[in-house]
Parts: structure tokens; C-alpha cells; sequence
């Protein structure tokens, strides 16, 4: 998975409980990215990360916020974790050589009971 | 506004035959297109991608994609199929002319089912 871990690798949580998801990657890729993937929807946009603290929205970043401390980390929040939040969520690196496509991390999967 | 659409939520064929996932997109600039594999349990993997030249991308797996501007499709084919092929496709486009940060947009996906 191109030097991307993420963890945890899975999460069982509580609604109103903040949770943090971490993206690591060792390819020293300018953009990071956030994903969730939902049945029917494929994959859906968070947040991105185009420099150590340059961050925008994707189009679905109610709820979410992102940090990005170092090149190496991008932390994706729930301040308040809610069960529609209960996905599959993906990092994606991208830069260097191949800056046109991206490369994705194993994958957290994320319940909020 | 970009948008890629996969019309096929389910593409079935036998081992051997040749196989079509189709996908088509939209998009103000020029498209660069993408094509991931995603096995169960598994993040997407990278297949191929159309930038510019070659209307023929070749890709992982023995795979290839179309990219005909006319009918703005870019479908993936296979020439025979394997049941290792069995998986979630998805499609992608970004718009070429915005910047590198720009964002790639996913179809929602079609399961391919190789029969043996």
C-alpha cells in the first residue's frame, strides 16, 4: 500500500465521543487526502492536505476537521462522532513523480454505536 | 462542476470472455481519467490513467481502457478474464486544467464477477 499506514485499523465507538484517525506515509508526498467509502456512494472527499498546514474541504467535511503538523501525518478529527459517521475511511497520498494519481493507505473502519 | 458516472452496478462474465466495465465523465477541462481495483478488505489500487496521446492506456493486470472524447467514455477492458479479476472498480476523473490539488472525483463503483 505505498508506504501508507493508517490507524487504528479499526474503531468501535460512542456517539458524542471524540475520535482522531491517523494517516502516516513514508513517500514524502505533498498532498494527503481523506476519504470515506459508503455502499452506493464510492468514495467521498473529507478533507486535503496540499503542505504541512495547508488544508482545504472536500464535499462532505461537516463534523470533520484535519491537522497537518508534517509532512509525514494527517490526522483526520470527529469532534463528536455521530452513527452517521460509521464508514470506511481512506487515506490517499499523491506527488512526486506520479502527482497525477493516488495512492491509498488499508483503510479504518469506523463504528459509532 | 466534474462527475464521473459508472452505470453498471454488477458486471458478470465467464472466465475467458472478454470483459467491459464502462464508465463515463464530465468535465469542464481536459479529463484525466483513472481506473482503481479494490479487493475485499483492501484500500483502491492504482490500474491506469489517461492523460494525454495514446486514446489505448495500457494498465496493471493485463487491463487497458478506452478514452473516446467524443462520447466522454473511458471503459475498461480486459481481453480474457480471470476469476482473480473478481472485485470493486472504480472510476475517476479530475479536471487537467486546475491545479495539482485539485480533486479527483470517484464513480460510484461496479463488482465485477468472474464465473469460473
Amino acid at each position: 500500500d505505498a508506504g501508507i499506514t493508517q490507524s487504528p485499523r479499526h474503531k468501535v465507538t460512542e456517539t458524542g465521543t471524540p475520535v482522531t484517525l491517523r494517516c502516516h506515509q513514508t513517500e514524502n508526498h505533498r498532498y494527503m487526502y481523506w476519504y470515506r467509502q459508503d455502499p452506493g456512494h464510492g468514495l467521498r472527499l473529507i478533507h486535503y492536505s496540499y503542505g504541512v498546514k495547508d488544508t482545504d474541504k472536500g464535499e462532505v467535511s461537516d463534523g470533520y476537521s484535519v491537522s497537518r503538523s508534517k509532512t509525514e501525518d494527517f490526522l483526520l478529527t470527529l469532534e463528536s462522532a455521530t452513527s452517521s459517521q460509521t464508514s470506511v475511511y481512506f487515506c490517499a497520498i499523491s506527488g512526486g513523480e506520479s502527482y497525477n494519481e493516488q495512492f491509498f493507505g488499508p483503510g479504518t473502519r469506523l463504528t459509532v454505536l | 462542476a466534474q462527475s464521473v458516472a459508472q452505470p453498471e452496478d454488477q458486471v458478470n462474465v465467464a472466465e475467458g470472455n472478454p470483459l467491459t466495465v464502462k464508465c463515463t465523465y464530465s468535465v469542464s477541462g481536459n479529463p484525466y481519467l483513472f481506473w482503481y481495483v479494490q479487493y475485499p478488505n483492501r484500500g483502491l489500487q492504482f490500474l491506469l490513467k489517461y492523460i494525454t496521446g495514446d486514446n489505448l492506456v495500457k494498465g496493471s493486470y493485463g487491463f487497458e481502457a478506452e478514452f473516446n472524447k467524443s462520447q466522454t467514455s473511458f471503459h475498461l477492458k480486459k481481453p480474457s478474464a480471470l476469476v482473480s479479476d473478481s472485485a470493486l472498480y472504480f472510476c475517476a476523473v479530475r479536471d487537467g486544467g486546475r491545479s495539482s490539488a485539485s480533486k479527483i472525483i470517484f464513480g460510484s463503483g461496479t463488482r465485477l464477477s468472474i464465473r469460473p
